[in-house]
């Protein structure tokens, strides 16, 4: 059974660019949220996608953006990027809609804007 | 509206002495409460769960937790720490309808030989 993988580890942008990161889920989970972590927090909830549509956001802009493909791997597009966005982005898959479900994290992707 | 309050950034215990992490939440319907435990570089794992069945959760690695509905707590503890328990732990809360996660801001958890 493989478990939750992301692309890239890490990404170096510059402010206003565009980025995308990517997460395949764990076989046979359904759903695939987003989640933010900047340096000494807690993880902040982005989005949640339930078979292909999105189930759920959180307190983040529109240029925060995702996709959930039908074998329900999923990306997360960022827009005009800030400084503030410099941040570890964790991928989480479970089996069902919603949040109550068990969810199961990848290692993350390190995203630095300058 | 929902948050997640833990005590304390940093807490210290020696091997062997018992493990107290502290989580208190807010809610406006039934909550699931969670637990998660995150090691360096790498990812969140799941050490338990309540979701308003029995009010002691057993978890993984000797860990449980008790919610307590007139404290809005739900403190994490293990009778006994190990040096392989040294991580960050995170507290996390999603409303009854299920459509937000709300984590704490983490707890760093040394332990001393």
């Amino acid at each position: 059974e493989t478990g939750v993988t992301q692309s890239p580890t890490h990404l170096i942008k510059t402010r206003g660019q565009q980025v995308t990161l990517r997460c395949s889920s764990q076989s046979g989970h359904n759903t695939v949220s987003w989640y933010q972590q900047a340096l000494g927090q807690g993880p902040q909830f982005i989005f949640q996608y339930y078979r292909e549509e999105e189930n759920g956001r959180g307190n983040f802009p529109p240029r925060f953006s995702g996709l959930q493909f039908p074998n329900y791997s999923s990306e997360l597009n960022v827009n005009a990027l800030e400084l503030d966005d410099s941040a570890l982005y964790l991928c989480a898959s479970s089996l069902g809609q919603g949040l109550g479900n068990e969810q199961f994290f990848g290692p993350g992707t390190r995203l630095t804007v300058l | 509206a929902q948050s997640v309050t833990q005590l304390g950034s940093h807490v210290s215990v020696s091997e062997g002495a018992l493990v107290l992490l502290r989580c208190n939440y807010s809610s406006s319907v039934p909550p699931y409460l969670f637990w998660y435990v995150q090691y360096p570089n790498q990812g969140l794992q799941l050490l338990l769960k309540y979701t308003s069945a029995a009010t002691l959760v057993k978890g993984i690695n000797g860990f449980e937790a008790e919610f307590k509905k007139s404290e809005t707590s739900f403190h994490l503890t293990k009778p006994s720490a190990h040096m392989s328990d040294a991580a960050e732990y995170f507290c996390a809360v999603t409303p009854g309808n299920f459509n937000k996660f709300y984590f704490g801001s983490g707890t760093k958890l040394n332990v001393k030989p």
